[in-house]
C-alpha cells in the first residue's frame, strides 16, 4: 500500500533556529512529491514539486530535496510567518490523486 | 488573483439532512478535486473530475455522498442523508493535467449534530 510517513509531528524552533522536516514515502512509481502549507482555517498552499533523486527546489527560506525514499524540507533561520502546519504529497505511476502525509506542525517562537 | 472559492465556509446541520456543498474551480483548470480532513485521518480524496467526468470516487462512502460537475465552473459534494461522523473540513481543489499542481479553496467547514 502506498504510504507517505511525516516526522516530527510537531516541532517548536526559536527564531532562526534552522531545521528539517522528513518526509519519507513508500509507493509503487513515484511521479512526483509535492510539499504545501497550511495555516490555520486556510486551505493547503502549493509550495513544490519534485520529481526525480537528487532535485532540490528552493523558495525563501525553504530548500525541499529529494532522495529515491524520502524528501526533506529544510528550513534556514526561520521566522515566525513561517509557523504552519507543512503537509508533503506523492503522485504515484498511472494516477492523479494526491496522497498526503499527516503534516508537521511547525512553531516558531519569537 | 485567481482562486478557488468554496460556499458555504461554515455549516452547521442535524443529523439526518442534506448538505450540499459548492465550489467554483480556477477558469481554465480542468480537474477538480474534493478533499476531507479530520485530525485524525488527515487529508483524504474523496472524489476527482477531469474535464468534468468523474475519474475516482473510491474515497466516498457511496450510499450518501454524491459528487458532481454540472458545467465546468462549478462541482457540488452532496451528503444525504448527513451524520455526525461526516464532521469535517472539505477542501476543493482545481488543477491542470499537465502541470499536477493543485490549487486548493478555503474549505467548507462541516458540523453534523
Amino acid at each position: 500500500e502506498d504510504q507517505v510517513t511525516q516526522s516530527p509531528e510537531a516541532l517548536r524552533l526559536q527564531e532562526g533556529e534552522s531545521s528539517s522536516l522528513n518526509c519519507s514515502y513508500t509507493v509503487s512509481g513515484l511521479r512526483g512529491l509535492f510539499w504545501y502549507r497550511q495555516d490555520p482555517g486556510k486551505g493547503p498552499e502549493f509550495l513544490f514539486t519534485l520529481y526525480s533523486a537528487g532535485e532540490e527546489k528552493e523558495k525563501e527560506r525553504l530548500k525541499a530535496t529529494l532522495t529515491k525514499k524520502e524528501s526533506f524540507l529544510h528550513i534556514t533561520a526561520p521566522k515566525p510567518e513561517d509557523s504552519a502546519t507543512y503537509l508533503c504529497a506523492v503522485i504515484i505511476q498511472g494516477a492523479q490523486k494526491l496522497v498526503f502525509g499527516q503534516g508537521t506542525r511547525l512553531t516558531i517562537n519569537p | 488573483d485567481a482562486r478557488v472559492t468554496q460556499t458555504p465556509r461554515h455549516k452547521v446541520t442535524e443529523m439526518g439532512q442534506e448538505v450540499t456543498m459548492r465550489c467554483q474551480p480556477i477558469l481554465g483548470h480542468n480537474t477538480v478535486f474534493w478533499y476531507r480532513q479530520t485530525m485524525m485521518q488527515g487529508l483524504e480524496l474523496l472524489a476527482y473530475f477531469r474535464n468534468r467526468a468523474p475519474l475516482d470516487d473510491s474515497g466516498m462512502p457511496k450510499d450518501r455522498f454524491s459528487a458532481e460537475m454540472p458545467d465546468a465552473t462549478l462541482a457540488t459534494l452532496k451528503i444525504q442523508p448527513s451524520e455526525p461522523r461526516d464532521s469535517a473540513v472539505y477542501f476543493c481543489a482545481s488543477g491542470l493535467v499537465r502541470v499536477r499542481e493543485q490549487f486548493f479553496g478555503p474549505g467548507t467547514r462541516l458540523t453534523v449534530l
